[in-house]
């Protein structure tokens, strides 16, 4: 069964440390890779995505994630935290050959920043 | 910009009543979705519309319906509400070409259902 994991419920750095959320996958063939953000009660924003190319994606606010496709991970990172970034990311693929372009979405990850 | 509105923030149903949930977005998309949102689980599929009067059953469909009379209304119906539909509903859109999958979001509706 195709599934995305994000094994950590919640993250904690401090503000000015680099910081990593993870993301691992199970899908065959080479899907499309995306992250979300959700700040408090609002809907998803779309934050990066990758296609194909560069394994390094630059997205908006800063984050860029790595794909690596022998360890099928999509990890996000931000060089130096803000305590704005405190919010749920999501990690989700969207299966090869897949014309609806569904997503399948990840549980979630907490990023709390402290100052 | 891309703009996906729901009908409602919040609501507040009783178990038994039928529970309309609109959506609306402005992009002439040909995809629309809809989304429950539950701590732990993350987002699921209930259903999902490539097309006007186009629906494909997500991944937890039961106790659902949903109605696409005009491109840019997707309609989520709960025929008869049960406490453990009390979450908090997504709707999102992607063009069906374009964007390779990236999708837009409403900001979502927490529907209590006592």
């Amino acid at each position: 069964a195709q599934s995305v994991a994000q094994p950590e419920d919640q993250v904690n750095v401090a503000e000015g440390n680099p910081l990593t959320v993870k993301c691992t996958y199970s899908v065959s063939g080479n899907p499309y890779l995306f992250w979300y953000v959700q700040y408090p009660n609002r809907g998803l924003q779309f934050l990066l995505k990758y296609i194909t190319g560069d394994n390094l994606v630059k997205g908006s606010y800063g984050f860029e994630a790595e794909f690596n496709k022998s360890q099928t991970s999509f990890h996000l990172k931000k060089p130096s935290a803000l305590v704005s970034d405190s919010a749920l990311y999501f990690c989700a693929v969207s299966p090869p050959m897949d014309s609806s372009y569904k997503l399948i979405f990840g549980s979630g990850t907490r990023l709390l920043v402290r100052p | 910009d891309v703009k996906v509105t729901q009908s409602s923030r919040y609501l507040v149903k009783r178990t038994g009543e039928k529970v309309f949930l609109e959506c609306v977005q402005d992009m002439d998309h040909e995809n629309m979705f809809w989304y429950r949102q539950d701590p732990g689980l993350g987002l699921r599929l209930i259903y999902f519309s490539y097309d006007v009067k186009m629906k494909e059953k997500g991944d937890i469909p039961e106790g659902y319906s949903v109605s696409r009379e005009k491109k840019e209304r997707f309609s989520l119906i709960l025929e008869s509400a049960s406490t453990n539909q009390t979450s908090m509903y997504l709707c999102a859109s992607s063009p069906l070409r374009g964007g390779l999958g990236e999708q837009y979001f409403g900001p979502g509706t927490r529907l209590t259902v006592t």
